[in-house]
């Protein structure tokens, strides 16, 4: 069973357009994220949700926004997309500890997103 | 400012050899937490390893292992007899003990020749 899942894996489109990307997670976690990785494989957070509560807010633009319908679910839209949007977009989800400090994040398959 | 420096940007070896991956960090938190995932080719992000600021105990996985020194911030990632199904990029990350950011290193291109 797929633990973090995103689709779509590939997403190719044209500058200006606005997309979706969905991910979901069956682990039961109660905190989601999206990260981007760059052509040069950096790793950056951009947002983390905090049941359906956005804790994290990076310097994005303004033009991604995420939404969380649920605990289970953090979608990702972005508006008039530019060329430098084009990387590799990943979901991942962990569980806050009881006792304090926090557990590993498990990362989705990730969505290549290429804007032409 | 939290960070994470891994230096090595690629390193390349030949099956069996033992390398080992270096991680420094830096953080004025005094509880923290620092991580290890493995991307292969395939570009999943596999987790590794856990360890806590306030547990320096060295750990082994089979061929991996993990040396955390407090002393130098450093969290260092051996593989023993090296794979070709090792090869992939590895990260290191820090989370801080107030946040729940998770901060990249930059990524260690391991690539095992046959």
């Amino acid at each position: 069973d797929t633990a973090v899942s995103q689709t779509p894996k590939y997403l190719v489109t044209q500058m200006g357009n606005d997309k979706s990307i969905k991910c979901e997670q069956n682990l039961g976690h109660d905190t989601m994220y999206w990260y981007k990785q760059d052509s040069k494989k950096f790793l950056k957070i951009m947002f983390s949700y905090n049941n359906k509560e956005l804790i994290i807010n990076e310097t994005v633009p303004n033009r991604f926004s995420p939404k969380s319908p649920d605990k289970a679910h953090l979608n990702l839209h972005i508006n008039s997309l530019e060329l430098g949007d084009s990387a590799v977009y990943f979901c991942a989800s962990s569980q806050t500890r009881l006792a304090g400090g926090w557990n590993e994040q498990f990362f989705g398959p990730g969505t290549r997103l290429t804007v032409l | 400012a939290q960070k994470v420096t891994q230096a090595q940007t690629e390193i390349s070896v030949v099956e069996k050899e033992d390398v080992t991956l270096d991680c420094v960090y830096e953080t004025r938190d005094t509880t923290y937490y620092l991580f290890w995932y493995k991307q292969p080719p395939s570009g999943e992000l596999v987790f590794l390893i856990r360890r806590n600021s306030f547990d320096e105990q060295n750990e082994i996985s089979g061929r991996y292992s993990w040396n955390f020194q407090k002393s130098t911030s450093s969290f260092n990632f051996t593989i023993t007899a090296s794979q070709v199904v090792d090869s992939a990029v590895y990260f290191c990350a820090l989370r801080g003990g107030a946040t729940n950011k998770l901060i990249f290193g930059t990524g260690t291109l391991l690539a095992v020749q046959p």
